[in-house]
């Protein structure tokens, strides 16, 4: 057990749907760090937040939004959904100066 | 050209052989060096964590990482029915996002 939670661990919905996805960091770790997971792309880095504070973006769609709360979990929103948002959603938490990720279970979501 | 290359396997090997899997990359900032083992569907766990060059050992495992060649090894000693799974290297420059290989599948057969 890594220590990052993630819920929900499934979500089906419909495309043009928005979900939330919410993860809670290990216990000190100050930054949260979200990845996507396809069966052709791999492991995406998406976005990254440090202290509540957006650091860094990576390939993350207009329509997907993401925010750290001041109890540091972080929700990752995803809007106007499209049959190829369907992956796996991590998030990873972490804390300076160590560079090692702590991944949490995921969240599968399927877009019917 | 993809900033980290691995080769995606499937990797058979028979229980207790030693295996060898490996990395290579493109990125010279890059000084941390990961690997995780993920099951499938599961979440990536992370088996060991290098900076810079050269050997970590810990247990059946050992990461070795030539920054010179740009290339990363994860060494699995009498491997183990339960060591099959991806295997994902990964790296960055500091306190960043993570840069992951596509991943190698181990099948170890008992």
């Amino acid at each position: 057990d890594s220590g990052v939670t993630q819920t929900p661990k499934h979500l089906i919905t419909a495309t043009g749907q928005r979900v939330t996805l919410r993860c809670s960091p290990r216990s000190g770790d100050l930054s949260v760090y979200w990845y996507q997971q396809s069966l052709d792309q791999g492991l995406q880095f998406l976005i990254q937040y440090y202290n509540g504070e957006e650091r860094a973006k990576g390939n993350i769609l207009e329509r997907f939004s993401a925010q750290q709360f001041p109890d540091l979990h972080s929700e990752l929103n995803l809007s106007s959904l499209e049959l190829g948002d369907s992956a796996l959603y991590f998030c990873a938490s972490g804390r300076p100066p160590g560079s090692e990720q702590f991944f949490g279970p995921g969240t599968r979501l399927t877009v019917l | 050209q993809k900033e980290v290359e691995q080769d995606p396997g499937p990797l058979s090997v028979p229980e207790g052989a030693i295996v060898s899997l490996n990395c290579t990359y493109s990125n010279s900032a890059f000084q941390y060096f990961m690997w995780y083992r993920q099951y499938s569907r599961k979440g990536p766990e992370l088996l060991m964590y290098t900076y810079s060059s050269g050997n970590k050992e810990d247990g059946r495992f050992t990461a070795q990482v030539d920054k010179s060649s740009k290339y990363i090894s994860l060494f699995i000693r009498d491997s183990q029915p339960s060591d099959s799974a991806t295997y994902l290297c990964a790296m960055n420059s500091g306190f960043q996002k993570l840069v992951f290989g596509t991943g190698t599948r181990l099948l170890v057969s008992p």
